[in-house]
C-alpha cells in the first residue's frame, strides 16, 4: 500500500493563478514527519518544509502555505499567485519514527505554470 | 550555504560493469543515505548509514550495492554489476538527526547503462 498519496500526476494553471497540490498519507506511527520538496527542471531536490504529527498549525511561506489535517491524513500545499518558476515536479514525503529517516516519497505532481 | 555535492553528475556505463557514485556530504551531518529515482517515477529510500554502518536498506538495496564512507567527507555507493534496470537518477542525502531534522538532498547523479 502506498504511504505517501499525490492523486494529481499533473497540474497547468496560468500565471498569477493559485494551485493546491494534495498529499494523503498512510501511517499507523503516532510520531512522523511529512514534507515537501520541489524537483525543477534541473533534477535536484529542494527542501521545502517538514511538518511533525504533533504540530497541526498551518504554515505560511511567503506565496506558499500548508495546510495539515490529522483527520484526514492529508497535507496540502497551496502556492498563491503562481509564478512560472514554480513549474517543477513537487513531492510530497513522509518519515516514520519506526522507521527511522526513511522517507517515503509521493508519486509526485507536475507543475506548469503557463505565462 | 552548506550543500551536498555529488559527482558525476551523469555517468554513462556498459551493462555489468561497476560504478561508484560519490557524494560529499554536509560536513556536520551524522546521517547519510541514497535514494533512486528511475525516470518519471517517484523517489526510492535505497540505504541510510550511520556511524559508519548501514542502519536501514531496501529491498531494492540487494548484494550488488555496497555503500562506504572511506574518509570523512566522502560517502559512496557502489554498483557491482551494473544493469539496464539500474539507470536512473541517484540522490545522496544527510540529517543532522535521525528524526526530527530534514533531510538535504544532493542534485543527483544520473546513471545510464547501456
Amino acid at each position: 500500500a502506498q504511504k505517501v498519496t499525490q492523486a494529481q500526476t499533473e497540474i497547468s494553471v496560468v500565471e498569477k493563478e493559485d494551485v493546491t497540490l494534495d498529499c494523503v498519507y498512510e501511517t499507523r506511527d503516532t510520531t512522523y514527519y511529512l514534507f515537501w520538496y520541489k524537483q525543477p527542471p534541473s533534477g535536484e531536490l529542494v527542501f521545502l518544509i517538514r511538518r511533525n504529527s504533533f504540530d497541526e498549525q498551518n504554515e505560511i511561506s511567503g506565496r506558499y502555505s500548508w495546510n495539515f489535517q490529522k483527520s484526514t491524513s492529508s497535507f496540502n500545499f497551496t502556492i498563491t499567485a503562481s509564478q512560472v518558476v514554480d513549474s517543477a515536479v513537487y513531492f510530497c514525503a513522509l518519515s516514520e519514527k519506526a522507521t527511522g529517516n526513511q522517507f517515503y516519497f509521493g508519486t509526485g505532481t507536475s507543475l506548469t505554470v503557463i505565462p | 550555504e552548506p550543500e551536498v555535492t555529488q559527482t558525476p553528475s551523469h555517468q554513462v556505463t556498459q551493462m555489468g560493469q561497476e560504478v561508484i557514485l560519490r557524494c560529499v556530504p554536509i560536513s556536520n551531518h551524522l546521517y547519510f543515505y541514497w535514494y533512486r529515482q528511475i525516470l518519471g517515477q517517484k523517489v526510492e529510500f535505497l540505504v541510510s548509514f550511520y556511524n559508519n554502518e548501514i542502519s536501514e536498506k531496501s529491498e531494492i538495496f540487494d548484494d550488488q550495492f555496497s555503500v562506504e564512507r572511506p574518509d570523512g567527507s566522502n560517502f559512496t555507493l557502489k554498483i557491482r554489476s551494473t544493469k539496464l534496470e539500474d539507470s536512473a537518477m541517484y540522490f545522496c542525502a544527510s540529517s543532522q538527526g535521525r528524526l526530527n531534522t530534514e533531510a538535504f538532498f544532493g542534485q543527483g547523479t544520473r546513471l545510464t547503462v547501456v
